[in-house]
């Protein structure tokens, strides 16, 4: 069975340091891209970036560029978002995804809660 | 890269149809067959049910259909069902390489 596990509620002040995992079992990790989209609160849904484990490319929409690293370890089947400096703005709902089965990304983890506040 | 424009909110009756506009430019929408579409219901993972413009993923309900003409992409909801009601958000593959959401739509079964 295919499945995104990401990691727990997060709950950090401005300026932390966070990195998110996006865990992945039952496929070949390396040949499918990975993506990580977020969701501030009543708002709508964004694409971030988007890793390929296999040639370890990465492309990051404009908007995200500069702003966090999203990352991907082979050896244990997982992404990561992360932040060096956490900002109240970078509250959100983040979600990875993977393009398993059709050109566009299918089968999705179930969310991380990131709080930022003072 | 901009966002594509979809109506706010779109509602109907039960049993009605619904059709949700997608509208982008010749760098996303207009470029390839890649327009997909997303139910979400907020707090859960999205679900997708149309991908490459017309197509469903398997287990996807035949009531949801897709379509696209130059740069806008449609997404057609027939027979409304009460657990219909979601935001649907459409997106796109884009010249520059990357993705690309719409602004989403909020579905309201009357």
């Amino acid at each position: 069975e295919v499945q995104l596990v990401q990691s727990g509620v997060e709950v950090k002040k401005p300026g932390d340091f966070l990195k998110i995992s996006c865990k992945t079992s039952g496929y070949i990790f390396p040949n499918y891209w990975i993506a990580w989209m977020r969701q501030m609160p009543g708002k709508g849904l964004e694409w971030m970036g988007f890793v390929h484990p296999g040639n370890s490319e990465i492309r990051y929409i404009p908007s995200f560029q500069g702003q966090v690293t999203i990352s991907a370890d082979r050896s244990i089947s997982t992404a990561y978002l992360q932040w060096s400096s956490l900002k109240a703005s970078d509250t959100a709902l983040y979600y990875c995804g993977a393009s398993l089965t059709t050109p566009t990304f299918d089968t999705w983890g179930q969310g991380t809660l990131v709080t930022v506040s003072s | 890269q901009s966002a594509l424009t979809q109506p706010a909110s779109v509602s109907g009756s039960p049993g009605q149809s619904i059709t949700i506009s997608c509208s982008g430019t010749a760098s996303d929408v207009g470029a390839y067959n890649y327009v997909s579409w997303y139910q979400h219901h907020p707090g859960k993972a999205p679900q997708l049910i149309i991908y490459s413009v017309d197509h469903r993923p398997s287990g996807v309900s035949t009531r949801f259909s897709g379509s696209k003409s130059v740069n806008t992409a449609s997404l057609t909801i027939s027979g409304l069902q009460a657990d219909d009601e979601a935001d649907y958000y459409c997106t796109s593959h884009t010249t520059s390489g990357t993705h690309v959401f719409g602004t989403g739509t909020k579905v309201t079964v009357l």
